[in-house]
């Protein structure tokens, strides 16, 4: 079976401080990766995407980048963390859909997540 | 442009009562697939069902139910003899296909459900 990890669980930075937040999966290959941020207010706002190594679509500018230097492997960093970076942030992946380029929009798995936050 | 409404922010219940959870959604495209996610208070987010535009037909598991129409932009979430347990943050969301774009998920802005015993 497949399953997500996320690390740290929780996170305490100072503002300017550089943030490295890992996700892994396991038991399948070639998954779509995800990086989601929840802040306080609930909603959850996509972050990046990957469809395969090497390839990240950004959804929004902000102060994050975000990197898969393998398979099942996905990190979101910053340089300098910004007080409104904190928040809920989660990793998800989903299978990869039949066909080379068309996404099914197979369903995404949620990882435990990583409590951020910056003061 | 998608779009996702969870107009119920809040709704508090006390237990073995039904609960209905509405979700209305907004697309031009006539392929998409609507889900429920839980999120419990750990924080983890838990996927419950997933539906594709071309299958309207309502679905039941256990206690959980969901009336899928096409006509309203609708997928609602009822809870049968709701428990403490049941206690979460629920959301909806939509996804459509794109070229290569991985299936991205708009997600509503969430129902917090509080059952009480």
């Amino acid at each position: 079976s497949q399953t997500i990890h996320q690390w740290p669980a929780t996170l305490v930075q100072p503002v300017g401080s550089p943030l490295s937040l890992e996700c892994t999966v396991e038991g399948t290959s070639n998954p779509n990766l995800y990086w989601y941020r929840q802040a306080a207010g609930r909603g959850l706002q996509l972050l990046f995407y990957s469809v395969g190594i090497g390839q990240i679509s950004s959804e929004v500018p902000q102060n994050l980048s975000a990197s898969r230097p393998q398979d099942r492997q996905f990190i979101l960093s910053s340089k300098k963390l910004l007080l409104s970076d904190s928040g809920f942030y989660l990793c998800a992946w989903s299978p990869t859909g039949q066909g080379s380029f068309h996404s099914r929009a197979e369903t995404q798995y949620f990882g435990p997540g990583t409590r951020l936050l910056v003061l | 442009a998608q779009k996702v409404t969870q107009a119920q922010t809040e709704i508090s219940v006390v237990e073995k009562e039904d609960v209905t959870l509405d979700c209305v959604y907004e697309t031009r495209d006539t392929t998409y697939y609507l889900f429920w996610y839980k999120q419990p208070p750990s924080g983890e987010l838990v996927f419950l069902i997933r539906r594709n535009s071309f299958d309207e037909q309502n679905e039941i598991s256990g206690r959980y139910s969901w009336n899928f129409q096409k006509s309203t932009s609708s997928f609602n979430f009822t809870i049968t003899a709701s428990q403490v347990v049941d206690s979460a943050v629920y959301f909806c969301a939509l996804s459509v296909r794109r070229y290569n774009q991985g299936g991205k998920l708009i997600f509503g802005q969430g129902t917090e459900l509080s059952v009480k015993p």
